[in-house]
């Protein structure tokens, strides 16, 4: 069974752009969680995603945005780059609704803002 | 001040030795408590998952929860090289929510 996927692994922006990042969850699962990590915050939680609807967002600027597609898979944007938003980008699924089973994390999306 | 505070290490230890990684925080509002695991260049994996307070042992692993002082701990016993990795602690209020709260993680080297 295939894990969760992130697409790109790598990807190299400079400020000002934009910038969109995939992620596929387990097969079965619909609940999708996208996280941030530095290495001074560690991992920072910014949203959360059952059902195509939001159901938590965290203490990120507006810059960050996401969605979830009626096959689960989900996408998050970042708008107008800044060097601090250089991170790993880390997607999790989850079979059901928030807080039911593990949660399942991807290898990430690391991205570097020149 | 951050709600959970994790020493960032890194850790080193010969093989074989019992290690003791530790997390404190402050809202005391976290009934689900959590250790991963993170190799280099991964996503992190889900090791231990308890629930309100007490023990639970998994093989060479067991985790404790003191709600009281606001304090969990793993431990491993027999190290092995293969346990070098970083180890985060999450905590959550639960409910509907998936929102976890992480430490920053500590780096852990077992040395052969």
């Amino acid at each position: 069974k295939a894990g969760v996927t992130q697409t790109p692994r790598y990807l190299i922006k400079t400020r000002g752009q934009q910038v969109t990042l995939s992620c596929s969850p387990i097969s079965g699962h619909r609940s999708v969680s996208w996280y941030q990590q530095t290495p001074g915050q560690g991992l920072q939680f910014l949203f959360e995603y059952f059902s195509e609807t939001q159901r938590n967002k965290g203490n990120f600027p507006g810059r960050f945005s996401g969605r979830q597609f009626s096959n689960s898979r989900s996408e998050m944007n970042v708008s107008t780059l800044e060097l601090g938003d250089s991170a790993l980008y880390l997607c999790a699924s989850r079979v059901g609704p928030p807080n039911t089973g593990e949660l399942f994390f991807g290898e990430g999306s690391r991205l570097t803002v020149l | 001040q951050k709600e959970v505070e994790q020493d960032p290490g890194p850790l080193s230890v010969p093989e074989g030795a019992i290690v003791s990684l530790n997390c404190t925080y402050s809202n005391s509002a976290f009934q689900y408590f959590m250790w991963y695991r993170q190799y280099s260049r991964k996503g992190p994996e889900l090791l231990m998952y308890t629930y309100s307070s007490g023990n639970k042992e998994d093989g060479r692993f067991t985790a404790q929860v003191d709600k009281s002082s606001k304090y969990i701990s793993l431990f491993i016993r027999d190290s092995q090289p293969s346990d070098s990795a970083t180890y985060l602690c999450a905590m959550s209020v639960g409910g509907a929510t998936n929102k976890l709260i992480f430490g920053t993680g500590t780096l852990l080297a077992v040395q052969p």
